[in-house]
């Protein structure tokens, strides 16, 4: 079985300019989250989206959005970048969007903001 | 604000070493704690604890959860070079709204030498 994919792998953007980023989750995963991971750090949370809805927002300007689409993909929006938006950006999809499921995650895609 | 936090950050032992990795959390709405192992980019799932004093064991890597304390160890025995990574711990929180959200700790830089 495939697991969860995204792209693009990378991406180059200069200051200002919005991304798109794409993820597919596992056959059969409802839940899909979002993550940002700057170098050394851990994940942290951006959204999580279950049955096409948001369910949980971690705390990101407002020029962050999500959304997830009927076949449970999703994609995330920033716009007007800035450089600290530099990172590597992880989805995860999880069966539900409870707790006691695990959630596996994506190779991620590493943007770089100049 | 919830908090996990990893000890130590980086750590380097050699091949046959045993190790063993900190995560304490401070927390609302415990769910459950999560270790993962990540090499390049998508973090891998290792374990799931949600009872305190229960080990779970995958070949050479044990962990457990005290729940009165606050903490979990994740335990490397024999180690191999293959084992150097960053090791991720994330604790499980009920943000309500029907999800649950992941905090993650900075993580723990494991480099086994030969």
């Amino acid at each position: 079985d495939a697991g969860v994919t995204q792209s693009p792998t990378h991406l180059i953007k200069t200051r200002g300019q919005h991304v798109t980023l794409r993820c597919s989750p596992i056959s059969g995963h409802k839940s899909v989250s979002w993550y940002q991971q700057v170098l050394g750090q851990g994940p942290q949370f951006i959204f999580q989206y279950y049955e096409k809805e948001e369910r949980g927002r971690g705390n990101f300007p407002d020029r962050f959005s999500a959304r997830q689409f009927p076949n449970y993909s999703s994609e995330l929006n920033v716009n007007a970048l800035l450089l600290g938006d530099s990172a590597l950006y992880l989805c995860a999809s999880s069966l539900a969007g409870r707790s006691q499921v695990t959630q596996y995650f994506g190779p991620g895609t590493r943007l770089l903001v100049l | 604000e919830d908090k996990v936090v990893q000890s130590p950050l980086s750590l380097v032992v050699h091949e046959g070493d045993t190790v063993t990795l900190n995560c304490s959390y401070e927390v609302t709405n415990f769910r459950s704690l999560l270790w993962y192992k990540q090499e390049k980019k998508a973090p891998t799932f290792l374990f799931m604890l949600t009872s305190s004093g229960i080990e779970k064991k995958s070949g050479r890597l044990s962990s457990i959860l005290d729940k009165k304390e606050l903490f979990s160890i994740l335990n490397i025995t024999a180690t191999q070079t293959g084992d150097s990574a960053v090791y991720l711990c994330a604790v499980v929180t009920y943000s309500g709204g029907g999800a649950d959200g992941l905090t993650f700790g900075k993580g723990t830089h494991l480099i086994i030498q030969p």
